[in-house]
């Protein structure tokens, strides 16, 4: 069925380290994969996303990166900072709606 | 570009009554929007996906008579929770895309207190 699983549920990074989150989809026919960013409250933001005809893709601090032999995507946020804490869902499509993982807590300790 | 409004931002009902919640694409027409709700510090659960000119599509376990959806135009879908009970309590959201192909934009949200 539609699944997408997220790992892990809460990171904990000090400003300026590096913070990876990683998601895995079911459906090998999924061809495109957002990440969202959701700050306490409000609306979720999206902040980078992925096609599966591409491996990786970066946009200044962000990268996202596919495998999709092996069904598996990540984030990656390098020189981490305060305002980078937040909840990050990452989604995959699957015909014409997206489904979401769990979520990660990110907390940037300064 | 690619605004998605939702009104309104936050909503307090009596049990039993029924709340409205609107979704309009701004600067866009969407053949299809999305309708999410989240609970406290849990993930998006989508509930259906609304159609215009056509009957939604309800996700398994989402009762299609007590969340009533209409997408009577291009620019505007409807979410009418009916009688609602202090369970409904939740945080609905609202998404749509400008093609079917194009990421996927967010309202506000309405944050729904039932008492």
């Amino acid at each position: 069925g539609e699944n997408v699983e997220q790992h892990p549920s809460t990171l904990s990074v000090q400003e300026g380290d590096s913070a990876v989150i990683k998601c895995t989809y079911s459906d090998s026919a999924s061809n495109y994969f957002p990440w969202y960013k959701q700050e306490l409250g409000k609306r979720p933001q999206l902040i980078i996303d992925i096609r599966s005809n591409v491996g990786e893709k970066k946009d200044q601090r962000i990268a996202v990166t596919l495998n999709k032999t092996a069904k598996h995507f990540s984030l990656h946020i390098t020189e981490t900072q305060p305002e980078d804490s937040a909840v990050y869902f990452c989604a995959a499509r699957y015909g014409n709606k997206l489904v979401f993982g769990a979520g990660t807590i990110l907390r940037v300790k300064s | 570009g690619a605004v998605v409004s939702q009104h309104p931002s936050w909503v307090i009902c009596k049990s039993g009554t029924s709340v409205k919640i609107e979704c309009r694409s701004l600067d866009f027409q969407a053949t299809t929007m999305f309708w999410y709700r989240q609970f406290p510090k849990q993930s998006l659960m989508l509930m259906a996906t609304s159609n215009e000119g056509s009957k939604a599509t309800y996700e398994q376990g989402v009762e299609k008579d007590k969340f009533l959806i209409n997408h009577a135009s291009l620019t505007l879908s409807t979410l009418t929770v009916t009688s609602a009970h202090p369970e409904d309590s939740s945080f609905y959201i609202c998404s749509a895309s400008w093609q079917g192909n194009s990421p996927l934009h967010f309202g506000n949200g309405t944050r729904l207190t039932v008492t």
